[in-house]
């Protein structure tokens, strides 16, 4: 079975400052791995995927993340920190068959300090 | 292009109370999906439909029901509200098989 484990459900930084939010999953097969972002009171919207290929992916707003299958990581990072990332960051494993089922983490809540 | 709606957008129920949660997508994808998302708990799947005419249960679905009405539409049913399914409900569509999965805005239920 698939599983994701984010570690911190709250995450500080200062305006500026490097953000790195951290995710590991388990799975039996090549994992399909996902970064969403949700903002208040919003639906989630997709910041980065991994499937094949490189394994360092750029999303949106200056994110990225690499896929480390050695430790079976896929942390999410941003160089420098802006007052409107604020929001929680979902990590999710898809099992990519015909049901394409998502497996999200629990969730981590970035705030970030002026 | 709207992408995935959802209605309504707020409830309140009492226990016992039904009430049906409305998704449609206009993306032409093959697979919806309808989560709960509870505080500290992530994103849960309730039910999903990886084609039209087809839906099977995910982690969570006692409780609840859904219709694959066409395509474009898959409905939630909660035939009879208890308190523990206060939650924000979403719902979400996909193509193939590995795509990205497009949130719809949610619905915030509440049972009292």
């Amino acid at each position: 079975a698939q599983s994701v484990t984010q570690l911190g459900s709250h995450v500080s930084v200062s305006e500026g400052a490097l953000v790195l939010l951290r995710c590991n999953y388990s799975s039996s097969v090549p994992p399909y791995l996902f970064w969403y972002v949700q903002y208040p009171n919003q639906g989630l919207q997709l910041l980065l995927k991994y499937t094949t290929g490189a394994t360092l992916v750029k999303g949106i707003n200056g994110f990225e993340a690499e896929f480390k299958k050695s430790e079976t990581s896929f942390h999410l990072t941003k160089p420098s920190a802006h007052m409107s990332d604020a929001a929680e960051y979902f990590c999710a494993v898809s099992d990519y068959g015909a049901t394409n089922k998502l497996i999200f983490g629990t969730g981590t809540l970035l705030a970030v300090q002026p | 292009n709207a992408g995935v709606t959802q209605t309504p957008k707020f409830q309140v129920l009492k226990t016992g109370q039904s009430m049906t949660l409305q998704c449609a997508q206009d993306m032409n994808h093959n697979s919806m999906y309808w989560y709960r998302q509870d505080p500290g708990m992530g994103l849960r799947l309730i039910y999903y439909s990886a084609s039209e005419g087809t839906t099977d249960k995910g982690e969570v679905p006692n409780g609840y029901n859904v219709s694959r009405l066409n395509k474009r539409e898959f409905s939630l049913r909660l035939e009879s509200a208890a308190p523990s399914q206060t939650s924000v409900y979403f719902c979400a569509s996909a193509g193939r098989g590995g795509e990205t999965q497009y949130f719809g805005p949610g619905t915030r239920l509440l049972v009292l």
